[in-house]
């Protein structure tokens, strides 16, 4: 299996709802990522995950907090958002964040939309 | 500061002509270089990367150290090449793989 992939592909909550959405890869990947991008913006990175340890935070507002239960799955669970979060949110992997040449393959995405 | 800049929003050529997409990068050091295209309604998926130097459905980019750029060329636009692209940069040394994406450039390939 040499995709990522993304559930669900769509999300519809209200700012008081508690959600997560869950990317898969068995590319045997040891970095994932999450994004947020906005139509025709490219993609900001919210969190990296290396070897299943948190490595980057880019001071992602709480509301939004990533888990990495094992090397092949991540989630991210979103709690009270708000209407400005609605997005395509984009996970990713690569192989190794530490070598040269690491291309991220991107998932289809999850488009979350805020009432 | 690590940056990466895309001058056109929007790039529209006809069918056949040539076609270049300019990116030009800030960073102190050795960057890795990408590209990255993102098709309507597919997933965004690597184009290509400076180390490798090869060419990839007609386009080439070539790394200019000495203007900071990796412009994008095809000689020969077709309209499947419409998408949106964006060239993207990766520190060889730090920040786990962290991607420093441009704005993107809307190449847009008219019959």
């Amino acid at each position: 299996d040499t995709e990522v992939t993304q559930t669900p592909k769509h999300l519809v909550m209200g700012m008081t709802n508690k959600k997560s959405l869950k990317c898969e890869q068995h590319m045997g990947h040891r970095a994932m990522y999450w994004y947020k991008q906005k139509a025709k913006k490219p993609p900001e990175l919210m969190f990296v995950y290396s070897y299943e340890k948190l490595s980057i935070n880019e001071s992602v507002p709480s509301r939004f907090s990533p888990e990495c239960p094992n090397s092949s799955l991540l989630n991210l669970h979103l709690h009270a958002l708000q209407p400005e979060d609605s997005a395509l949110y984009l996970c990713a992997s690569s192989q190794d964040p530490w070598t040269s040449g690491n291309e991220q393959f991107f998932g289809p995405g999850t488009r979350l939309t805020v009432l | 500061a690590q940056r990466v800049t895309q001058p056109e929003k929007l790039l529209s050529v006809f069918k056949g002509a040539p076609v270049e997409l300019k990116c030009n990068y800030s960073y102190s050091g050795s960057p890795e270089l990408f590209w990255y295209v993102q098709y309507s309604r597919q997933r965004l998926q690597l184009l290509l990367r400076h180390i490798s130097r090869e060419s990839i459905k007609g386009f080439t980019a070539d790394l200019n150290k000495g203007e900071t750029s990796f412009h994008l060329k095809k000689p020969f636009a077709q309209e499947e090449d419409s998408a949106m692209y964006y060239c993207a940069l990766s520190s060889l040394y730090n920040q786990g793989g962290k991607l420093i994406f441009g704005q993107g450039t809307e190449l847009s390939v008219k019959p």
